[in-house]
């Protein structure tokens, strides 16, 4: 099973809402990712967990705040965002154990957020 | 600074008609070389890893190589259904992973 599920697949929040991303995997994989992706460009790295610790925090703002609460759960939680923070948000997990940038990653199909 | 460079940015082929994608890369200790697919609103659906100059990895009608500045993605008589845009992403040795522009390709039938 190489399989990551993300919920919800659409979400439409105003700037003052406060919602949440989900994303889960049971590929027994330690390390996982969030991505932020706008129409036509690639993927762009936000957050690193690996051994479900903040590893890489790529001077995300702080509207944006990751949580790990187990090995095989990664959620996003969103508050007072922009409108330029509309995208496509991609969860994805690579193996466990060594670096985590020498290994594959597996991509969930994304969160189509739309910021109004 | 780490980079990742992708060319064509498109490219358009007839079905049956064999090309090469290149990505040209330039990293701080590179942990590994990866190629995706994604196609429109999905997630990128990996494809290979490649770790050292001289490394080839096949699949169906695609095949990667790797040297120490650039990896080629070969696809052989391609299909419509190859159809997407295929990205290439390194890992360095700060576990940031890097990724390419992506080339988007399209198979005319």
């Amino acid at each position: 099973d190489t399989e990551v599920t993300q919920t919800p697949k659409h979400l439409v929040m105003g700037m003052t809402n406060k919602k949440s991303l989900k994303c889960e995997q049971h590929m027994g994989h330690r390390a996982m990712y969030w991505y932020k992706q706008k129409a036509k460009k690639p993927p762009e790295l936000m957050f690193v967990y690996s051994y479900e610790k903040l590893s890489i925090n790529e001077s995300v703002p702080s509207r944006f705040s990751p949580e790990c609460p187990n090995s095989s759960l990664l959620n996003l939680h969103l508050h007072a965002l922009q409108p330029e923070d509309s995208a496509l948000y991609l969860c994805a997990s690579s193996q466990p154990g060594g670096r985590a940038s020498s290994y594959e990653q597996y991509f969930g199909p994304g969160t189509r957020l739309t910021v109004t | 600074e780490d980079q990742v460079t992708q060319s064509p940015e498109a490219l358009r082929l007839q079905e049956g008609e064999s090309s090469s994608l290149n990505c040209s890369y330039t990293v701080s200790g590179l942990r590994g070389l990866f190629w995706y697919r994604q196609d429109p609103g999905k997630g990128p659906e990996f494809l290979f890893t490649l770790y050292s100059a001289g490394e080839e990895k096949e699949k169906e009608r695609l095949k990667a190589t790797l040297t120490k500045k650039e990896s080629f993605l070969h696809i052989t008589a391609p299909k419509p259904e190859d159809s997407a845009t295929y990205l290439c992403a390194v890992g360095n040795r700060d576990d940031k992973i890097i990724f390419g522009k992506g080339t988007r390709l399209h198979i005319l039938p």
